[in-house]
């Protein structure tokens, strides 16, 4: 079964710090990586890592997929109290669309 | 915005009672993924439906049922509630079906709908 796993699962931070979070996936078929921010509401896109893209950056977020290791870390530097939320992780597979998530990091920022 | 709508935004009802959630997709997505966060069990895929037909199904209970019709809108019919159905449906859409090239194939979620089974 696919596997999606996230580090560390919450994370309190003062503004102005970097924080580096963690995914590492399992699965059959992988075909990209996103990285999805939720607040209050619905999920929110960042990033989508295919074998073909291997880092992404946006302003303060930046991610990068590691094929090898099976992994990607998203980096958000100068944090903002805007930057709370949580931070899901999710593979898509080849053979079909789904998604798996991970259980996602609960990130703070506090002023 | 994301460009998905999904009504209703909150449903509270009653342990053995029917409800039905829609989702509208982005304007030219074909197809539609249902999703349920629960807080013990996180983001979970339920169902796909792409372009009218399911495409994918995932740990969907017997007790629930989807459909896309052909305007691409789509119902998640959820039965027999029990407590445990408590959660919030997300509704994602994207352009096609995945093993396309094409790195804009990006699911996109709804607002959600939560529901409450007393």
């Amino acid at each position: 079964e696919d596997k999606v796993v996230q580090s560390p699962l919450s994370l309190v931070v003062h503004e102005g710090d970097t924080v580096t979070l963690n995914c590492s996936y399992e699965v059959t078929n992988f075909r990209s990586l996103l990285w999805y921010k939720q607040e209050k509401k619905a999920p929110t896109f960042l990033f989508m890592l295919t074998s073909s893209g291997i880092e992404k950056k946006s302003g303060r977020l930046s991610s990068i997929l590691d094929k090898k290791e099976l992994s990607s870390i998203l980096n958000i530097t100068a944090t903002q109290t805007g930057d709370s939320a949580i931070y899901l992780c999710a593979v898509e597979e080849t053979s079909g669309s789904r998604l798996t998530f991970g259980e996602g990091t609960q990130l703070t920022v506090n002023p | 915005d994301s460009g998905v709508t999904q009504t209703p935004k909150h449903l509270i009802t009653a342990t053995g009672q029917r409800v039905t959630l829609r989702c509208s997709p982005r304007s030219g997505d074909l197809s539609v993924y249902w999703y349920q966060q629960s807080l013990d069990q996180g983001l979970q895929f339920l169902i796909q439906y792409y372009n009218g037909e399911e495409r994918a199904k995932g740990n969907i209970l017997e007790r629930f049922s989807a459909q896309q019709f052909p305007d691409l809108h789509s119902e998640l019919n959820l039965s027999s509630l029990e407590l445990g159905d408590s959660a919030l449906y997300f509704c994602a859409s994207s352009p096609g079906l995945a093993g396309r090239v094409l790195s804009t194939d990006t699911q996109y979620f709804g607002p959600g709908t939560r529901l409450t089974v007393l």
